[in-house]
């Protein structure tokens, strides 16, 4: 399948301090990324959706002063969480489709650790 | 998108075939089921998905059944690299590629 590459892997910061994640599709054009969050033992929830060249659509009770995002090309997305606060801290997830694709392909994910 | 069941949890042997079931009783006739897996700490990873025919590919089979409520995905030759959290999504073909993930189902291969 498809390469969707995430960087970094893992990122502690202290609180009230931004960080940024990003999403590249290595071998493909992502039309479409999605961002994920995974706290333990739960789900994947969805954030955000984003489109080349368009503004990212945010799900319901996701702040989007908060996180932002960027897709400013059809390789690139990310995600920076600003001001962040312990309760932020989780496993983060991109995402990302192609045109030619039905199917959407993974990052490894970013485990964030605020402190 | 429509809704989907699964057991909570499965255990198999290593070497022998893992059969998960998914039940998927309101879906429409445009929706596909997919098939995700996530290993520990890592993101998801794709496996197949299918409309109405069974399919197959180098990491598993899909069994949809005639009235298309219900699937199960066989992974022929378990190992205990398989062991993860298996995910089966509905979703429909159109625009909306978001994927809603519900709990899984966590299968552990033991040796």
């Amino acid at each position: 399948g498809a390469v969707v590459s995430q960087h970094p892997s893992w990122v502690i910061c202290k609180s009230g301090t931004s960080v940024k994640i990003e999403c590249r599709s290595l071998d493909f054009q992502a039309t479409t990324m999605f961002w994920y969050r995974q706290f333990p033992k739960q789900s994947l929830m969805l954030m955000a959706t984003s489109n080349e060249g368009s503004k990212a659509t945010y799900e319901q009770g996701v702040e989007k002063d908060k996180f932002l995002i960027n897709h400013a090309s059809l390789t690139l997305s990310t995600l920076t969480v600003t001001s962040a606060h312990p309760e932020d801290s989780s496993f983060y997830i991109c995402s990302a489709r192609g045109r030619a694709n039905t199917e959407a392909f993974f990052g490894q994910g970013t485990r964030l650790t605020v402190v | 998108d429509a809704k989907t069941t699964q057991p909570t949890s499965m255990d198999c042997a290593e070497g022998r075939a893992a059969n998960l079931p998914c039940n998927h009783s309101t879906i429409s006739g445009n929706e596909y089921v997919y098939w995700y897996r996530q290993i520990h700490s890592q993101g998801p990873q794709y496996i197949i998905h299918g409309l109405k025919n069974n399919e197959t590919n180098e990491m598993a089979s899909l069994i949809i059944t005639e009235d298309r409520k219900s699937s199960t995905l066989i992974l022929p030759h378990a190992t205990l690299r398989d062991t993860a959290v298996y995910y089966c999504i509905v979703k429909g073909g159109g625009s909306n590629y978001k994927l809603t993930f519900g709990k899984g189902t966590l299968l552990t291969v033991n040796p």
